[in-house]
């Protein structure tokens, strides 16, 4: 079956650092997608990584390994905007999104 | 200028009404999506459209349908609403339905359907 893992939900004060982590399972893989979503609004991307190694973009950086079903997404340096629901998604053989249900971050001051 | 838009924002209705939620988006993309989440989150893609194929979950009960008059359209419409209908409906295009990063998905602002 397919299937993606993620926690629930994380705190996180202020200025620190957190890394939201997820595992997949798919039939295939095409890639994996984190996406942000805040409360009552649309998923927005955040990241794409198809070849193993970290990328980074600003304050978030996402890391793949292939072999081990894995990713995580890095956020640095967290303001209080960053309090959000992170979706996981792998890329499955069908070209179909497979998601997470999502880690709620909580940015405590 | 919206680049994925839905109407309505909001849609209250009785059990065994027929209802449509429109999209339409102007990125200009090939591949639109509509997706349910539910009270736990979980985004759960229900289609996937271009101009070439319909990819239906197979787990969509089939009073759901898609309507695509062209290629910026694609509108849901649910037959005999549930009360297990009642969730916040997305729809998503992307600018190729292959693999990469122009399977990026954009997301329309959502619909919160709830059925009485």
């Amino acid at each position: 079956g397919q299937n993606i893992d993620q926690p629930t939900e994380m705190t996180a004060t202020e200025g620190a650092i957190v890394q939201i982590n997820c595992t997949y399972q798919t039939s295939g893989f095409n890639g994996l997608f984190w996406y942000q979503q805040h409360a009552g609004e649309a998923p927005t991307f955040l990241s794409y990584n198809v070849l193993d190694g970290l990328e980074e973009k600003g304050r978030f950086s996402s890391f793949l390994s292939r072999s081990k079903g894995y990713s995580y997404l890095l956020l640095k340096e967290l303001q209080m905007k960053d309090s959000a629901s992170y979706l996981c998604a792998s890329l499955d053989s069908n070209y179909q999104l497979i998601w997470g249900a999502g880690t709620k971050l909580i940015i405590k001051p | 200028d919206t680049a994925v838009s839905q109407t309505p924002k909001y849609l209250v209705t009785q059990m065994g009404n027929d209802k449509s939620i429109k999209c339409e988006q102007n990125l200009g993309h090939d591949t639109m999506y509509w997706y349910k989440q539910d009270s736990k989150k979980f985004l759960k893609i229900m289609f996937s459209y271009n101009n070439k194929e319909l990819i239906i979950n197979e787990t969509v009960p089939n009073r759901f349908s898609p309507k695509s008059p062209d290629k910026a359209h694609l509108n849901l419409h649910i037959n005999s609403l549930e009360l297990g209908d009642s969730a916040v409906y997305f729809c998503a295009s992307s600018q190729e339905f292959s693999g990469g990063a122009v399977n990026e998905q954009f997301f329309g602002p959502g619909t919160r359907l709830t059925v009485l």
